[in-house]
Formats: structure tokens, sequence, C-alpha cells
């Protein structure tokens, strides 16, 4: 079984600065997937970001990366110059082969203008 | 063009009532998905469909009843409602079953049983 632990049930950020949150999991499995998706007030969620397990470079998507720690089973979310629409709940998942995702508590994140 | 959808977005009912949600994919995924999302927040996987087949069922009460007419439609048809049904209920597919497999959700129905 997994389990997915976001240590974070809120965090705040200025406009225009960088936030991290963070995300550990716990897995026997080796080959895995790991996803940060938001959810903003309209409820949709909305991938962000995704990194296999077996890469060691971490994924990059615009302003959004990852810092993915293998062996600590660590997976933050890094959101540079912070915008107000990206104010939202953000859930870490991770989900291996013939699974289905497991999400954390989520982390509500503020953003203040 | 909408990916995922689901009807209603909202569904107010009375205990002991039987309803439907019902969930359309237009991304020619094979494998479909329900999650619940209760007052917390907390998302949690229902069922799983690959190809109109079953694949997982994680301990819901058999009051709820998946549907899979084709492998683009996923119903939901909940009986004799509780108020512990009171959440948002997300519809989810993706290419395959795979882990490296993204779902994609539709933008939710919340439930709310009174």
């Amino acid at each position: 079984a997994q389990t997915v632990t976001q240590s974070q049930p809120e965090m705040s950020v200025q406009e225009a600065e960088t936030v991290t949150l963070s995300c550990t999991y716990d897995t026997s499995e080796s080959d895995y997937y790991l996803f940060w998706y938001k959810q903003p007030p309209s409820r949709q969620m909305i991938l962000v970001i995704r990194q296999e397990a077996y890469k060691q470079q971490n994924a990059t998507e615009n302003r959004f990366s990852v810092n993915f720690q293998k062996a600590a089973k660590s997976f933050s979310l890094k959101i540079s110059d912070s915008q107000l629409g990206d104010a939202a709940m953000y859930f870490c998942a991770s989900r291996y082969a013939g699974n289905m995702l497991t999400f954390g508590g989520g982390t509500r994140l503020m953003v203040k203008p | 063009d909408t990916a995922v959808s689901q009807t209603p977005k909202y569904l107010v009912t009375q205990m002991g009532n039987d309803k439907s949600i019902k969930c359309e994919q237009n991304l020619g995924h094979d494998t479909m998905y329900w999650y619940k999302q209760d007052s917390k927040k907390f998302l949690k996987i229902m069922f799983s469909y690959n190809n109109k087949e079953l694949i997982i069922n994680e301990t819901v009460p058999n009051r709820f009843s998946p549907k899979s007419p084709d492998k683009a439609h996923l119903n939901l048809h909940i009986n004799s409602l509780e108020l512990g049904d009171s959440a948002v209920y997300f519809c989810a597919s993706s290419r395959g079953g795979m882990g490296s497999d993204t779902q994609y959700f539709g933008p939710g129905t919340r439930l709310t049983v009174l």
C-alpha cells in the first residue's frame, strides 16, 4: 500500500515570491509515478507536474518545479514568481503500475498581493 | 472542448433517494475512475474501469453501482442515499491503467444529502 503525506495544511506566499510545498510518500514499489494536482475554487483538478521515479532529473513546467529526493521519499513542489491565480489547494499523489492514484491530504496555498 | 464532463454539477437530494451521476470523456481513453472528495478535501478512489470492465472496487458500499455502457462513459448510481454520502464526486480518465498514464479529471459533482 502507498501513503502520501502533506504536512502543511496551509501555506501563504507574497505575490512574485517563491514557495515550496512539501510531500512525502511511502511505497515499496520500485516503479512509480508522482504527481502534483491543483484544485482552484472552481473544484477542477488540474495536473501541474509529474515525475517518473526512475528519472533522476527533476521535472519542470514553467514556473513549477519539483525537488525529487528518492532515497528520502520526498517530492516537494516549488512555485516561482507566485501569481494570484496560483491560489488553490495542491494535492500530491503517487501511483504505481496497475494501481490508482493515492492522494495526500492537500495544502491550501494563499497568495497575498 | 471539454475532455471529461460530468452531469450534474450540483445535486441536492433527500436521504433514502436514488440518484445517478453521469461521466463522459472524449479523449479516447480506455480507463475511467470515480473518486470521492470528503468535506476535509480528502480524495479517495472508489472504482476503476478499463474498457467497460471493473478493475478496482475500493471497499465501497454496494449501494454504489458504477455502470459503463461504453468505454467513453462511466456513470455512478447511488441507492438509498445517506447523509455520509455528501461529498464531491470526481470522474477521471486515463489512456490506460499503467502508473505512467496521467489521469484527467472532470469538474466534479457536489452531492448534498439532506
